[in-house]
């Protein structure tokens, strides 16, 4: 399969803490991007990198892409009971433009 | 306000009735396209355009037609329901195509119950 897999498939952790969220893809990408879905609702894009670089910033949020390994992370630092959501990655095949391919995404649990 | 509108929200229907989702999208973007949500499959694209009056298919296009024929609008039409389609199913648009990093905008989904 080409999707992204986010792992691990729930988190649970409290206020404050960190979040840590992983992708693994299987063929060469030309970008990837990151999506949160608040329960039942549609996606909204929270950042994107590309496949020639290693480390963006954005906010609370810090995606890392390492190609060789084939992975990128989503890291929410000091998490806010409003980050709760379902996280998914969107890694963008290598010629194939015409879609992004989502995985199950993570379940984030932020505990006040 | 930019934004992706999707009409219904909510629907119940029967098999083999047939209906139509609408999808409208307000940023004069080129790309636009279905998904549906299953519970631990992610999102599956239905049905994809890159433009008025050019459409592909996407993963799981069995049971789906859509057209487009002006640019804001992509509606999706189930010619004959199946309890299999009821699902969470979502519009998206992007200026240009999906893979190269431009943003996709999604709808707020229409959740589908076929009885």
């Amino acid at each position: 399969s080409q999707q992204g897999e986010e792992d691990p498939q729930a988190l649970s952790i409290q206020e404050g803490e960190n979040a840590t969220m992983n992708c693994s893809y299987k063929t060469s990408i030309n970008n990837l991007q990151w999506y949160r879905q608040n329960s039942g609702r549609g996606l909204v894009h929270l950042i994107l990198i590309r496949s020639n670089e290693r480390e963006k910033h954005s906010g609370r949020l810090r995606v890392t892409l390492d190609t060789s390994k084939k992975s990128s992370s989503l890291l929410i630092t000091a998490s806010r009971a409003a980050d709760t959501a379902s996280y998914f990655c969107a890694p963008a095949f290598s010629g194939g433009y015409n879609k992004l391919i989502f995985g199950a995404g993570t379940r984030l649990a932020v505990h006040p | 306000e930019a934004q992706v509108t999707q009409n219904p929200r909510y629907l119940i229907t029967v098999t083999g009735k047939k209906l139509t989702v609408t999808c409208s999208q307000n940023m004069n973007h080129e790309y636009m396209s279905w998904y549906r949500q299953d519970p631990g499959l992610g999102l599956r694209q239905i049905y994809y355009s890159m433009n008025v009056e050019v459409t592909d298919k996407g993963d799981v296009p069995e049971g789906y037609k859509v057209s487009r024929k002006e640019k804001r609008n992509f509606p999706l039409i189930l010619e004959s329901p199946s309890p299999n389609q009821t699902s969470l199913y979502f519009c998206a648009s992007s200026k240009g195509l999906a893979g190269t990093g431009d943003t996709q905008y999604f709808g707020p989904g229409t959740r589908l119950t076929v009885l």
